[in-house]
């Protein structure tokens, strides 16, 4: 079983409908929880860091909850530019571990 | 500010070959992150440096793969005898606080 397990899509979503991916992680003693983003034949970047409380950055949101060891992430209103793969990540003392990545299109 | 940089950013090797990998982190960040991406899958953790000091090897996936930074700033992968299976994406990252920063990776492909 892969630490981090995510849906790989792909997803192909009409503009500016709601998308929501989750993730799901096996080490409980994980502790840091990011997405990430990764375009076409790019580096991935940080989207944003997971709290249990949830976050909000515009249109995205992300929760976690460590009970059941489940990372979500919500985008609104969803655009062109979202088209991308969404990596869910987990960190436990130094060391990333990515989930294989969902791939999302967003079609006009 | 510049970000990470990486070089070069394709390499073709034919199998048996050996092959080094260079890595320029943004200056000033201590910790550098090696990664390997196979299509369609995740980065995966090969070594971790903090400064000059390698502190965790464990995804390394043979003893062909060795990795240095001998001056704390940039680090060189080196794949010895290369094989089929060693076509990748290999990633570098570089951390400031909790975020990592990635380069835009080498493509190499083993033929």
């Amino acid at each position: 079983r892969k630490e981090v397990e995510q849906d790989p899509g792909p997803f192909n979503v009409p503009e500016g409908a709601t998308v929501a991916f989750n993730c799901t992680y096996s080490n409980s003693a994980s502790q840091s929880f990011f997405w990430y983003r990764q375009d076409c034949r790019k580096e991935p970047k940080l989207l944003m860091s997971v709290y249990s409380s949830g976050n909000e950055d515009g249109r995205f949101t992300a929760q976690l909850n460590r009970a059941s060891q489940y990372i979500s992430l919500l985008i609104r209103d969803s655009k062109l530019s979202d088209s991308a793969t969404y990596l869910c990540v987990v960190r436990r003392n130094e060391k990333l571990t990515f989930g294989t990545g969902t791939r999302l299109t967003i079609i006009p | 500010g510049a970000g990470v940089s990486q070089s070069p950013r394709y390499k073709v090797a034919k199998r048996g070959q050996d092959v080094a990998l260079r890595c320029d982190p943004i200056s000033g960040h201590v910790s550098l992150f090696w990664y390997q991406q196979a299509l369609g899958q995740g980065p995966e953790f090969l070594t971790y440096f903090q400064n000059e000091a390698q502190l965790d090897k464990s995804g390394l996936p043979s003893d062909r793969f060795f990795a240095e930074r001998p001056e704390g700033s940039v680090s060189t992968l080196k794949i010895q005898r290369t094989q089929q299976e060693d076509s990748a994406v290999y990633l570098c990252a570089s951390r400031y606080q909790e975020t990592q920063y990635f380069g835009p990776g080498t493509r190499l492909l083993v033929l």
